[in-house]
């Protein structure tokens, strides 16, 4: 079946570090692949996304590279900001099942 | 403007009550979610439907019912059988092919009193 895996939270940086947050997967076919980001209190937003092996999605300063290789879809951001404080979850869907599967979600605090 | 609207944001249910919770979806997708989180934990999902008057149980619905009578909608019903409640309720809604955005409404918090 599909799955994925984030690393352990929180993780906790100074405003201004570099950001890599890992997810890795294992899926049937060939997978979409999503960074979803939960501020407090409220839903899931898109953040990026990627639809084929090499692909860099990329929004508000955070990219990730699907690779087909490795099988990872590692969220990046060179600068983080207090604001970026949130939970991030890694999500993929696969041609086999339309139901997307869900990291268990990684907690960034980000301190001024 | 398009999008998932939840209701209501809170929600109190006393011991041995049903409570619904709304979903409304105007972006005319075709698949639609529920999903369980607990504070600081990931996304479970409770029922799931592809299609108008056909929907499927999730890993956790034990408690819940649904209906999908409309395309728009896909409501929500905690039973008085779930016997933790307590948790944030999100919705969610997406064409049904697979490469496409799972997008979500703001969630419902509900709460037992």
């Amino acid at each position: 079946g599909n799955s994925v895996t984030q690393m352990e939270g929180p993780v906790t940086l100074s405003e201004e570090a570099f950001l890599t947050i890992n997810c890795t997967y294992t899926a049937t076919g060939y997978p979409s692949l999503f960074w979803y980001v939960q501020y407090p209190g409220e839903g899931l937003q898109l953040l990026l996304k990627a639809t084929k092996a090499d692909d860099k999605g990329s929004n508000k300063g955070f990219e990730a590279t699907y690779r087909k290789e490795t099988t990872s879809f590692h969220l990046e951001k060179g600068s983080v900001q207090v604001s970026d404080s949130a939970v991030y979850f890694c999500a993929l869907r696969s041609g086999g099942s339309y139901i997307p599967t869900f990291g268990r979600g990684t907690s960034l605090i980000v301190h001024p | 403007d398009g999008g998932i609207t939840q209701s209501p944001k809170y929600l109190f249910r006393k011991e041995g009550q049903n409570v619904t919770l709304s979903c409304e979806q105007n972006l005319n997708h075709d698949a639609m979610y529920w999903y369980r989180q607990d504070p600081g934990q990931g996304l479970r999902l409770i029922y799931y439907s592809q299609i108008v008057n056909d929907f499927q149980k999730g890993d956790i619905a034990e408690g819940y019912s649904v209906s999908r009578e409309k395309k728009e909608s896909f409501p929500l019903t905690v039973t008085s059988a779930q016997k933790n409640p307590t948790a944030f309720y999100l919705c969610a809604s997406s064409i049904s092919t697979s490469g496409n955005t799972i997008y979500f409404g703001e969630g419902s918090w509900l709460t037992v009193v």
